[in-house]
């Protein structure tokens, strides 16, 4: 069946950029997302990218995606402290509402 | 918009007692979800609704029920509660259609012992 996986830890130091990853094995995947979980709260969606785009921008957040590999990564620009927080990979194919989800990523921001 | 509200956020059963998370979304979203996060496994899809009177299983279903009577409402209802069940809940909403994603409230948290 579908699996997501990231790994579990990740700690950078405050300035520094922060890249995440996460590869999946849904070849159909059409959609995949990145959402940010502050501790005791919900998932917010950070940013999407369809499967038929190899990059997308959007402030200090980039996605890169390689889908020969399934490889999705994101990447944090200038992490601050208010960046530490678990994220979360998903993927979810055209036509379907069931979204996959990664274990999620422990970003840790060292001042 | 109150977006995706839960209640309660926080209870505590004992095993063998049966409850119902509420679950309610103010956004006209057609898709409505339940999961449970637990650590170092991220979020597994329980139950999913594609609309009012359809409901279907997600991957981890065993122990718990759904019902979608309306567009607004989805609740979850633990009929028996065991130990394996404590966990923190989210439900989610969202839309089909270019870039829609869910929405996901508060969660609530539950423990049994």
């Amino acid at each position: 069946g579908e699996d997501v996986e990231q790994s579990l830890f990740l700690s950078v130091r405050e300035g520094d950029s922060s890249v995440i990853n996460c590869t999946y094995t849904d070849s159909s995947s059409t959609y995949l997302y990145w959402y940010k979980q502050e501790p005791g709260a919900g998932l917010q969606l950070l940013t999407y990218i369809f499967s038929n785009m190899d990059m997308k921008q959007d402030q200090r957040l980039t996605v890169l995606l390689n889908k020969k590999d399934k490889h999705l990564s994101l990447r944090i620009a200038d992490t601050q402290t208010g960046d530490s927080a678990i994220y979360f990979c998903a993927e979810r194919g055209s036509g379907t509402y069931k979204y996959i989800f990664g274990t999620g990523t422990r970003l840790k921001v060292l001042a | 918009n109150a977006g995706v509200t839960q209640t309660p956020k926080f209870q505590v059963l004992k095993t063998g007692q049966s409850m119902t998370l509420q679950c309610a979304q103010d956004m006209n979203h057609e898709y409505m979800s339940w999961y449970r996060q637990d650590p170092g496994m991220g979020l597994r899809l329980i139950h999913y609704s594609v609309g009012a009177g359809i409901t279907d299983q997600g991957e981890v279903p065993n122990g718990y029920n759904v019902s979608r009577s309306t567009t607004e409402d989805f609740p979850l209802r633990l009929l028996s509660a065991a130990p394996s069940q404590t966990s923190v809940y989210f439900c989610a909403s969202g839309r089909e259609g270019l870039g829609e994603t869910q929405y996901f409230g508060p969660g609530t948290r539950l423990l049994v012992l």
